[in-house]
């Protein structure tokens, strides 16, 4: 089946530790995503990629880092810099151009610190 | 800057009655979605409307655009339990060549009682 696939499920982070949140899609997709949400909130977009080898900033960027090297795969790292990391991160894909596009979710990453 | 403005921000309603959300964005786009997450779970797609006048109807849940106002609503009818859950207007943004974002609203929380 296709689809987008977020890895670990739950994932907790020391202190000035770097951790790196996985996502793989398998739809054939050039464009991927990623947001972060804080309960009760909306989502806002950390980087985006419209082809391999490269990425963007989006609203949030400050203390992210993120990798394009193939095209099934956006790793998103949350480094030391980022210093309200705990929230819920959710990846998505979306074919990338024209005008009836639609972002497909992964299933979300929820990051705490400890 | 594009923002979107959802409201009611929380909603409790009976079983069987109707109630709709709004959702307000500040500048044109040609595309607004409406997502379903459920607590702990990622983004549901439930529409994609791309016109003005666009209605789309999927059992209970039916929503509409108005460009010119820059106005989408999201009906419910009848709501039975299952329905209760946050839900999201998202408003596309065109970037750089050809690269596209989601500008989310803040989320509509809504708990329907028996």
């Amino acid at each position: 089946d296709g689809g987008i696939t977020q890895s670990p499920k739950y994932l907790f982070r020391k202190e000035g530790q770097n951790v790196t949140l996985s996502c793989e899609q398998n739809l054939n997709h050039d464009a991927m995503y990623w947001y972060r949400q804080d309960p009760g909130q909306g989502l806002r977009l950390i980087y985006y990629s419209q082809i391999v080898n490269d990425f963007q900033k989006g609203d949030i960027a400050e203390g992210y880092s993120v990798s394009r090297e193939k095209k099934e795969s956006f790793p998103l790292t949350v480094t030391s810099a980022q210093k309200n990391p705990t929230a819920f991160y959710l990846c998505a894909s979306s074919i990338g151009r024209g005008s009836r596009t639609e972002a497909f979710f992964g299933q979300g990453t929820r990051l705490t610190v400890v | 800057e594009l923002k979107v403005e959802q409201n009611p921000l929380f909603l409790s309603m009976q079983e069987g009655k109707n109630y709709t959300i709004y959702c307000n964005y500040s500048t044109t786009s040609d595309r607004l979605y409406w997502y379903r997450q459920d607590p702990g779970k990622s983004l549901e797609s439930l529409f994609v409307l791309l016109s003005n006048g666009a209605v789309k109807q999927e059992g209970r849940l039916m929503a509409s655009l108005d460009t010119k106002a820059r106005l989408s609503t999201l009906h419910i009818t009848a709501a039975v339990h299952d329905l209760s859950a946050t839900y999201f207007c998202a408003v596309v943004k065109k970037i750089i060549q050809g690269a596209q974002k989601l500008v989310f609203g803040q989320g509509t929380r809504l708990t329907i009682n028996p």
